[in-house]
């Protein structure tokens, strides 16, 4: 099946820092990808969708400026935590999906998740 | 909120057993999806459910779906050690956005 990787899987970091993470399809192109946030113990928050070429779409309460999003190619999508705080810390996770059109019934893959502790 | 709620919250059962799982969500969908999440870990796709779909096999797993009611089930059947995970309910309204019930954190022990 189509795999979707995510680098770092885990990263520690102060306040105030800034943090990158790497969503990659890597063998499928993905027109749109989706950033999620999870806490301990919780669901999956769908926090922004991320469209190749353009900017992305951030879901009522996240903050765009604080969760920076870039879909520089069909293959990647990077999420950059700015002026990172401890309430930050949470497991995020991308998905894409290899649909061209954006829309219909396909399932989505999703990464392993980059768990970031901000201390 | 959007998000759908699943019950029960955790599940404990013995290996052998069945399991159900019940989702319910709140606006109406173009399919519905169960994923699997080991602890700390992504997830994984298990079925589809189109909204003009009623019951879906895939191995021991049987998804149900009732856009009536707005709901949904997955059952897990002859369960093993290894089905223990997190299991959510994914609803897609359109745009593959998907909005994600509560989950159900299932235990099967030896």
């Amino acid at each position: 099946g189509a795999v979707v990787s995510q680098h770092p899987s885990w990263v520690i970091c102060k306040s105030g820092t800034s943090v990158k993470i790497e969503c990659r399809s890597l063998d499928f192109q993905a027109t749109t990808m989706f950033w999620y946030r999870q806490f301990p113990k919780q669901s999956l928050m769908l926090m922004a969708t991320s469209n190749e070429g353009s900017k992305a779409t951030y879901e009522q309460g996240v903050e765009k400026d604080k969760f920076l999003i870039n879909h520089a190619s069909l293959t990647l999508s990077t999420l950059t935590v700015t002026s990172a705080h401890p309430e930050d810390s949470s497991f995020y996770i991308c998905s894409a999906s290899p649909s061209l059109t954006g829309r219909g019934s396909y399932e989505q893959y999703f990464g392993p998740g980059t768990r970031l502790t901000v201390t | 909120s959007q998000q759908g709620e699943e019950d029960p919250q955790a599940l404990s059962i013995q290996e052998g057993e069945n399991a159900t799982m019940n989702c319910s969500y709140k606006t109406s969908i173009n399919n519905l999806q169960w994923y699997r999440q080991n602890s700390g870990r992504g997830l994984v796709h298990l079925i589809l459910i189109r909204s003009n779909e009623r019951e879906k096999h895939s191995g021991r797993l049987r998804v149900t779906l009732d856009t009536s009611k707005k709901s949904s089930s997955l059952l897990i059947t002859a369960s093993r050690a290894a089905d223990t995970a997190s299991y959510f309910c994914a609803t897609d309204a359109g745009f593959q956005k998907l909005v994600f019930g509560t989950g159900t954190r299932l235990l099967v022990s030896p």
